[in-house]
């Protein structure tokens, strides 16, 4: 079975700090995650994912995403948070061999001019 | 050029009525989704599609009845509505399915509001 836990239902920042959205996984395989950011009344948009090599994956927006096999992690950050980038934030898995994408609860950012 | 697009984008409709959202993906993919998200924005898969085929069924009610009539179309219907139906569904496709690191790309949804 495969899981992803988003810890925290909200990350407030100051425009101009980093940004940082939590996320740990369980997969019974080698993960591929992902990471999605919806906007109020839109649908989800794909912004990175890690398959396999580089530890460090650089996506969409600025973002960038870590992969911590050690500690089940891929976490999002942004060095310099925009007031634009306040949305939903959702991090997803997707076990090997699998078609099913299963998608953590979500982190609503807020970032604050 | 919309890649996933579906319709309604918002439908208010009565309980125990009979609807359809309909989904086209214009981006050549081999699979289909249709997801739901809840009140409290949790993502939860309904189905999958792959070349016409289904794949994936998770516990949904019966009242719910996937089509696909080609790999480019996969619609839902939803039969005798529910005041617990109301949701935000999403469509998305992905490239041949088979290969898990494959992106899924998502509609941009249709909230449906059972009254």
């Amino acid at each position: 079975a495969q899981s992803v836990a988003q810890p925290e239902d909200q990350v407030n920042v100051a425009e101009g700090n980093p940004l940082t959205v939590k996320c740990t996984y369980s997969v019974s395989g080698n993960p591929y995650l992902f990471w999605y950011v919806q906007y109020p009344n839109r649908g989800l948009q794909f912004l990175l994912k890690y398959i396999t090599g580089d530890n460090l994956v650089k996506g969409s927006y600025g973002f960038e995403a870590e992969f911590n096999k050690s500690q089940t992690s891929f976490h999002l950050k942004k060095p310099s948070a925009l007031v634009s980038d306040s949305a939903l934030y959702f991090c997803a898995v997707r076990d090997v061999g699998d078609y099913k994408l299963s998608f953590g609860a979500g982190t609503t950012v807020t970032v604050r001019a | 050029d919309t890649a996933v697009s579906q319709t309604p984008k918002y439908l208010v409709t009565q309980m125990g009525n009979d609807k359809s959202i309909k989904c086209e993906q214009n981006l050549g993919h081999d699979t289909m989704y249709w997801y739901k998200q809840d009140s409290k924005k949790f993502l939860k898969i309904m189905f999958s599609y792959n070349n016409k085929e289904l794949i994936i069924n998770e516990t949904v009610p019966n009242r719910f009845s996937p089509k696909s009539p080609d790999k480019a179309h996969l619609n839902l219907h939803i039969n005798s509505l529910e005041l617990g139906d109301s949701a935000v569904y999403f469509c998305a496709s992905s490239p041949k399915g088979t290969a898990s690191g494959n992106t899924i790309y998502f509609g941009e949804g249709s909230w449906l509001t059972v009254v």
